[in-house]
């Protein structure tokens, strides 16, 4: 099946600075990817839709200048945590259909980990 | 809007018993039905999904799913349980009818397969 793969899996930051999560289709092309964030022991929030060549659609309650989304070709989609705080902390996980494909599945990635201190 | 809902937080099952994940979902179109897998740390695997046809749908690692319009539930069973299906189980739903929509997932529900 398709592959979704992200990077890096872990990342530790100290409060105040960015980070930024890749997120890339192996094998596909997306023209849409999906953010999700996930809390222990909850469900996947959706947290943005990001399209190929266009800007992002949040959320309600997702903050887009503290969380940029660029998503610059059919096979990458970045997400940037401006500003990171402790209540970032968080797994973020993206996720894309293939484009050429069935339009149905949506394929995920294995996820980061982020810890803000 | 869409919704879904898994009622157990925990499911506890011996192995080599049937186990069964409940789902129920809210959409105001064709309902696009999927199921996840998620172990520890890790992102999420498809197991199978329901879109139209036979309403009983076979997927990965021996799961099939069984779609009931009448009480809008998708329940995923598997005949057979294994202590490596523990894990955690998500039910997702979109609606088929409005394009490019995003999956809404249920809160999951955390299987525990006992030897």
């Amino acid at each position: 099946g398709a592959v979704v793969s992200q990077h890096p899996s872990r990342v530790i930051c100290k409060s105040g600075t960015s980070v930024k999560i890749e997120c890339r289709s192996l094998d596909f092309q997306a023209t849409t990817m999906f953010w999700y964030r996930q809390f222990p022991k909850q469900s996947l929030m959706l947290m943005a839709t990001s399209n190929e060549g266009s800007k992002a659609t949040y959320e309600q309650g997702v903050e887009k200048d503290k969380f940029l989304i660029n998503h610059a070709s059919l096979t990458l989609s970045t997400l940037t945590v401006t500003s990171a705080h402790p209540e970032d902390s968080s797994f973020y996980i993206c996720s894309a259909r293939d484009r050429g494909g069935s339009q149905e599945t949506q394929y995920f990635g294995p996820g980061t980990r982020l810890l803000v201190l | 809007a869409q919704s879904v809902a898994q009622p157990e937080d925990q499911v506890n099952v011996a192995e080599g018993n049937p186990l069964t994940v409940k789902c129920t979902y809210s959409v105001s179109g064709n309902p696009y039905l999927f199921w996840y897998v998620q172990y520890p740390n890790r992102g999420l695997q498809f197991l199978l999904k329901y879109i139209t046809g036979d309403n009983l749908v076979k997927g990965s690692y021996g799961f099939e799913a069984e779609f009931n319009k009448s009480q809008t539930s998708f329940h995923l069973k598997k005949p057979s349980a294994l202590v490596s299906d523990s894990a955690l189980y998500f039910c997702a739903v979109r609606d088929g009818q409005s394009g490019n929509t995003p999956l809404v997932f249920g809160k999951g529900t955390r299987l525990s397969v006992i030897a």
